[in-house]
Formats: structure tokens, C-alpha cells, sequence
């Protein structure tokens, strides 16, 4: 267990709600992620951090932004939800000091955009 | 971008039987993974195999990095085996975000 949670793990809104979704890790992890999952596609990098106030943009981060004021803390923006965003989020952490570059994932988190 | 594809993307298998799930991809990586993502969407991880060799119980994988393929080898399928099986990979930066294939998924019936 990698010591990392995903909240909240459900959630239903409307379209042009804003919405946020909040990595958190106890592992001292340097690199955090947020990917997306939809059917029929393997999981999609949306946005990365390298460390606090460090971030990077992903495969399809059109739509969201991304927020690491503590290491422990990466947090995931929709500022104006889509019924296209639709879909399971995944966080994931890698980096630990004198590791290698695993990725290990958090539980997810099922988004509906109604 | 980097193309990672997988095969086959269904498998059916009884119970016993095994396996070898095979990972393709495009251009030369730092990093692989292998993922099981079972039936509750927990994405489970298998080996994190950038070359070489790797064996845990049933379970092994290989991968020849300078011909740009994995493979994940099953034995004894049990059904807890059923599931997706994900191969990922980095292929700039050791930090960068994984590069997913769209998986195989694989039935263990009893």
C-alpha cells in the first residue's frame, strides 16, 4: 500500500459546476500525477507535478488545471464541468528518495457530469 | 508521441492454463510497467521492468528494450487473474507521466 487516498471516491454534478478532486499522499512521493480512464482507452495523463508549485501539462489536460501547494497535496480543477469529463480519475505518485520511478496508483475516483 | 500497443486485447482461458501478454511499442523508454486492474478497478502493480527479466510466483515478465517489446507471462491461471492487464511505459524522462496501452483483458473461467 503506497499511502495514497482519493477524495471523494463518487461524485454527480452538473455541467458548468466547478469541481475538485483532491490527491493526497503519506509517502513523501517527490512526482504526483492525474490521469483519466474512459472506456475502450488505457488511462491518460491530464497533468503532472515535479514538486510544490511544479506542474506540467499531459496528453489532455484541455479543461482542467492542477494546484501543489504541500507535497502531500495535488488537486485536480475542473473549472467548468463537461459532460466529457465524465470518466474515472486516477492519481498517481512516484519518486520516493533513492527509488526508482514506479508509478503506484490511489482507488480512483468515478466522476458524472450530468 | 510514443505508441504503445497491446495483444491480444481479449483472452479466454480455463482455469490452469497459461498465458503470455505481449507489449509493443514505438520509440525507446526509461521506464515499463505492468498493471492488473482487477474486476473493482484497483490498478494492482506487477513489475516495473524497463529491461530484463523479472519473475514474482506465477507471474513473470520480460523485456527486450533495444527490440521494443515486453512480455507478461501467466501460469496456473487462477479466476483472481481475471481482469485488465495494462503495459506503460516513459519514454522521456524518468518522471514523466506513463504512456498507457489500451490493455488486455483477460477471463480466467473455473
Amino acid at each position: 500500500d503506497a499511502g495514497i487516498t482519493q477524495s471523494p471516491r463518487h461524485k454527480v454534478t452538473e455541467t458548468g459546476t466547478p469541481v475538485t478532486l483532491r490527491c493526497h499522499q503519506t509517502e513523501n512521493h517527490r512526482y504526483m500525477y492525474w490521469y483519466r480512464q474512459d472506456p475502450g482507452h488505457g488511462l491518460r495523463l491530464i497533468h503532472y507535478s515535479y514538486g510544490v508549485k511544479d506542474t506540467d501539462k499531459g496528453e489532455v489536460s484541455d479543461g482542467y488545471s492542477v494546484s501543489r501547494s504541500k507535497t502531500e497535496d495535488f488537486l485536480l480543477t475542473l473549472e467548468s464541468a463537461t459532460s466529457s469529463q465524465t470518466s474515472v480519475y486516477f492519481c498517481a505518485i512516484s519518486g520516493l528518495a533513492g527509488s526508482s520511478y514506479e508509478q503506484y496508483f490511489g482507488p480512483g475516483t468515478r466522476l458524472t457530469v450530468t | 508521441g510514443i505508441q504503445v500497443e497491446q495483444s491480444p486485447p481479449d483472452l479466454i482461458l480455463q482455469e490452469g492454463a497459461n498465458s503470455t501478454l505481449r507489449c509493443n511499442f514505438s520509440d525507446s523508454v526509461n521506464n515499463l510497467q505492468w498493471f492488473h486492474q482487477n474486476p473493482w478497478g484497483q490498478l494492482i502493480n506487477l513489475f516495473y521492468i524497463p529491461s530484463g527479466t523479472k519473475q514474482n510466483g506465477r507471474l513473470s515478465a520480460t523485456t527486450v528494450a533495444t527490440e521494443r517489446y515486453s512480455l507478461l507471462y501467466i501460469s496456473s491461471s487462477q479466476t483472481t487473474d481475471s481482469g485488465v492487464y495494462f503495459c506503460a511505459v516513459v519514454s522521456g524522462g524518468g518522471a514523466d507521466g506513463l504512456t498507457f496501452g489500451k490493455g488486455t483483458h483477460l477471463i480466467i473461467q473455473p
